[in-house]
């Protein structure tokens, strides 16, 4: 079956290190991965489009791997800050003929100070 | 521009009840869709629309029914509404059907159905 894991455990590391989610997905081929941000209680915020042809993509302290080979994305966070604390999903973009993505659940993400 | 919005922000209906939920957009994009979020679940797709007249079913249609007469709306209607409806709704939209494209999601909605 059809499956995108995104670590449900909370993740908690120090301000200033880098972090690092996970998203690993099966028995789909997506042409496209995005991230989001959603804080509490409020819509996602999209941060990073990667295609499937691109290995790596940066945006400020921002960055996203796609390894069409292992089905994994990973998203880092450099010099990682508290304001950087949110839920981090992931979405694949899949041409099935439904025009629409697929969520992961998502990861927290907490900064300590 | 607003982005998109959506009303009411919180309701509480009983079982049985109607109702809809509102979702609007100005910044005239194509595709518009709406997703329910449940904890441990992620988002998943009610509906969606490539364009004003066009609608389609996602993931979990069963309970709900759209249209879009415009480019601008996209509401969403409980028919009769059960517990299992009991989430945080979102309403998003993005310049055209590409994938590749950004969805750009309203506030929320958030039911609770007794």
């Amino acid at each position: 079956s059809q499956k995108i894991e995104q670590n449900s455990e909370a993740l908690n590391i120090q301000e200033g290190k880098t972090a690092t989610l996970t998203c690993n997905y099966t028995n789909y081929s997506p042409a496209y991965l995005q991230w989001y941000r959603q804080d509490p209680g409020r819509g996602p915020v999209f941060l990073l489009l990667i295609r499937e042809n691109e290995k790596e993509k940066r945006k400020e302290r921002l960055k996203v791997t796609f390894d069409t080979t292992l089905k994994q994305s990973l998203f880092h966070i450099t010099a990682s800050q508290p304001a950087d604390s949110a839920t981090y999903l992931c979405a694949l973009g899949v041409d099935t003929g439904r025009r629409a993505l697929t969520f992961g659940s998502g990861t927290r993400l907490q900064v300590q100070p | 521009n607003a982005g998109v919005t959506q009303t009411p922000k919180f309701q509480v209906l009983k079982t049985g009840q109607s109702m809809t939920l509102q979702c609007a957009q100005d910044m005239n994009h194509e595709y518009m869709s709406w997703y329910r979020q449940d904890p441990g679940m992620g988002l998943r797709l009610i509906h969606y629309s490539v364009g004003a007249g066009i609608t389609d079913q996602g993931e979990v249609p069963n309970g709900y029914n759209v249209s879009r007469s415009t480019t601008e709306d996209f509401p969403l209607r409980l028919l009769s509404a059960a517990p299992s409806q009991t989430s945080v709704y979102f309403c998003a939209s993005s310049y055209s059907f590409a994938l590749s494209d950004e969805q750009f999601f309203g506030p929320g909605t958030r039911l609770t159905v007794l």
